[in-house]
């Protein structure tokens, strides 16, 4: 069964540093997400991306925060200087045309230091 | 704006024993509805889901839910859980209209199940 994968499970970085956490949507789809949970909090949406652009994105996803689809396989969020509090696990989701529901991978639980 | 309540933040349950796990929503709009089970280490993943018709909905692994618009409410139950079915369990809704395509979550319940 496909499926969506992240890599890497874990990254722990240093306050200011930038990091990139990649995302393989399932093949045919055309929706992507991503969402974070901060330790003992509830998933928050991040932002939605669809057709090389972004469709919709939360306060939470400010100027520091990127997504790009690299090529036609990859998804990535981009953290330009990363603070203490970016420290989560971040789920990347994505969705097929004309369904509506969202397929999540295993997540990507970044520490920063 | 949609907003997501699970009450119980913790649910300990012998096996074999039924069980509920409670979501209210609140929406201006109207909503589909999803249960997610997330197991230790793993991603999320969709154990049934409203969109509409029959108000009692079937899933994965023997859990159902049942979408009550008058208590805005989306219930997770299931007759007899195992072991195995240890997991954080997630109620979240998406709007119909005007929301775009974004699921907004609950907080979440901890599901153990003892022998």
């Amino acid at each position: 069964e496909p499926e969506v994968t992240q890599t890497p499970s874990h990254q722990v970085t240093q306050m200011g540093q930038e990091v990139i956490l990649r995302c393989v949507p399932i093949s045919n789809h055309l929706y992507f997400y991503w969402y974070r949970q901060i330790l003992g909090q509830k998933v928050e949406f991040l932002v939605s991306f669809y057709n090389n652009e972004i469709s919709e994105k939360s306060e939470i996803f400010d100027d520091q925060f990127s997504v790009e689809r690299p090529d036609g396989s990859n998804f990535t969020l981009k953290i330009r200087s990363t603070k203490l509090e970016d420290s989560a696990m971040y789920f990347c989701a994505s969705r097929g045309l004309g369904t509506d529901t969202q397929y999540f991978g295993p997540g990507t639980r970044l520490t920063v230091l | 704006a949609q907003s997501v309540t699970q009450l119980d933040s913790q649910v300990p349950v012998f096996e074999e024993a039924p069980v509920e796990l409670r979501c209210n929503y609140s929406s201006s709009v109207s909503v589909y509805l999803f249960w997610y089970v997330q197991y230790p280490n793993q991603g999320l993943q969709l154990l049934l889901k409203y969109l509409s018709g029959s108000t009692l909905v079937k899933g994965i692994n023997g859990f159902e839910a049942e979408f009550n618009k008058s208590q805005t409410s989306f219930h997770l139950r299931k007759p007899s859980v195992h072991i195995s079915d240890t997991a954080e369990y997630f109620c979240a809704v998406r709007a119909l209209t005007g929301g775009g395509n974004k699921l907004t979550f609950g907080t979440g319940t901890q599901l153990k199940v003892e022998l």
